[in-house]
Formats: structure tokens, C-alpha cells, sequence
């Protein structure tokens, strides 16, 4: 069956770095596209940016350019994102989730990654 | 960057009551998909190209609109159809979300 397992929990300290992975199984990985969308406490859900997993191009949402990068190990299916100089406003959940094409929308999403940034 | 504008942003609904959400569009798009989100949860696909059940949704749910007015409508409000709803819209390259529905049971 077709799962996007996400790695587990994190708490880090502002200024640090932080990747997490997203692993894709049960189909093509390199068929979906892989969005990533950031769900902070409490709040609704953000988009922000995805990785083409055929070419390996990145495409970043305006407010997450800079200390963000989405990156790929395609011959583990696998999905990441790396986010840098961590800030306290850093903390969500982030989400992977794959689409086939737009009008399809997303139609597996990973269960997701906490993040905590906190001195 | 298109806006989506939910409403409402909370809602109650007894047993059996027609509900319907509406998502606004700050510009003309040609397609709305809809997520529902229980706490804890990750966004589970609902409705998508505007009117499409994704699979297993049950067909209380139904979808419509065009331009820049968006709904998802229940016809028959169920316990379990409590969540929190989103609408998202693919335009210019960009996904962006609406701000969430809460419906709850009354």
C-alpha cells in the first residue's frame, strides 16, 4: 500500500539545524511530485514549496526561501527537508505530501514531523 | 498570490442538519480541492477539482462552485464529519490554503 512515513519528533535550540525525511513507498517515487506544507501549533496549514523527485528541482514558496531546502535521495524514495538558523516561530508540524498533478490535488499525505525550537 | 477566505471560521451542527462551507477566491481559479483534518491527524484528501470525492468519502459530502466562490456542503451533518476543513487552490505555481473551517456537533 502506498505510505509517505515521516521520521520522528524533534527539539532543538534556535540557531540550530534540523532535516527531516520523508519516505515514500508503495509506488513510483518519481512519478509524484513531493509538496511540504508547515501546520504550526494551533494553526492552519501552510504550503511551502515542493521538490520535482524526476529532476530533483526544489521550488520554495516565497516566505520559505533562504534558510529551507528540500532535497531528495531517490534510490532510498525518500523526501527531505532541511530547515536552517532555527527560530522559534520554526515550530510545527511539517508535512510531506505527493501529488500526481494539480488538479488532482494531494492525495497521500505523511503523518508528520513536530518540531520544537526552544532555548 | 491568491487568497482563499473561509467561512465560517467555527460552525455547530445538530444531527441531520445541512451544513455548507464556503471558501472565497481573491481572484478567479478553475478548480478547489478540499482537506479534512481531525486534531492529531494529518489533512486527509475529501473533495478535489471542485467537485470529486476522493476515495471513501461518503456521498453526504458534495462539492461545487466556480470562479472565485468555492463550497463543500454536507446534507446530512454525521458526529463523525466533525473536523476541520480546508479548502487549496493550485494557481500561478503556488498552492495556498484557506484558513480552516472547525465543525462541530451541536
Amino acid at each position: 500500500q502506498i505510505q509517505l512515513v515521516q521520521s520522528g519528533p524533534e527539539l532543538k535550540k534556535p540557531g540550530e539545524s534540523v532535516k527531516i525525511s520523508c519516505k515514500a513507498s508503495g509506488y513510483t517515487f518519481t512519478d509524484y511530485a513531493m509538496h511540504w506544507v508547515k501546520q504550526a501549533p494551533g494553526k492552519g496549514l501552510k504550503w511551502m514549496g515542493w521538490i520535482n523527485t524526476y529532476t530533483g528541482k526544489p521550488t520554495y514558496a516565497d516566505d520559505f526561501k533562504g534558510r529551507f531546502v528540500f532535497s531528495l535521495e531517490a534510490s532510498a524514495s525518500t523526501a527531505n527537508l532541511q530547515i536552517s538558523n532555527l527560530k522559534n516561530e520554526d515550530t510545527a508540524t511539517y508535512f510531506c505530501a505527493r501529488i500526481l498533478w494539480a488538479k488532482r490535488g494531494f492525495d497521500y499525505w505523511g503523518q508528520g514531523v513536530m518540531v520544537t525550537v526552544s532555548s | 498570490e491568491i487568497v482563499l477566505t473561509q467561512s465560517p471560521t467555527t460552525m455547530a451542527a445538530s444531527p441531520g442538519e445541512k451544513v455548507t462551507i464556503t471558501c472565497r477566491a481573491s481572484s478567479s481559479v478553475s478548480y478547489m480541492h478540499w482537506y479534512q483534518q481531525k486534531p492529531g491527524a494529518s489533512p486527509k484528501p475529501w473533495i478535489y477539482d471542485t467537485s470529486k470525492l476522493a476515495s471513501g468519502v461518503p456521498n453526504r459530502f458534495s462539492g461545487s462552485g466556480s470562479g472565485t466562490s468555492y463550497s463543500l456542503t454536507i446534507s446530512s451533518m454525521e458526529t463523525e464529519d466533525t473536523a476541520t476543513y480546508y479548502c487549496q487552490q493550485w494557481s500561478s505555481n503556488s498552492f495556498t490554503f484557506g484558513s480552516g473551517t472547525k465543525l462541530e456537533i451541536k
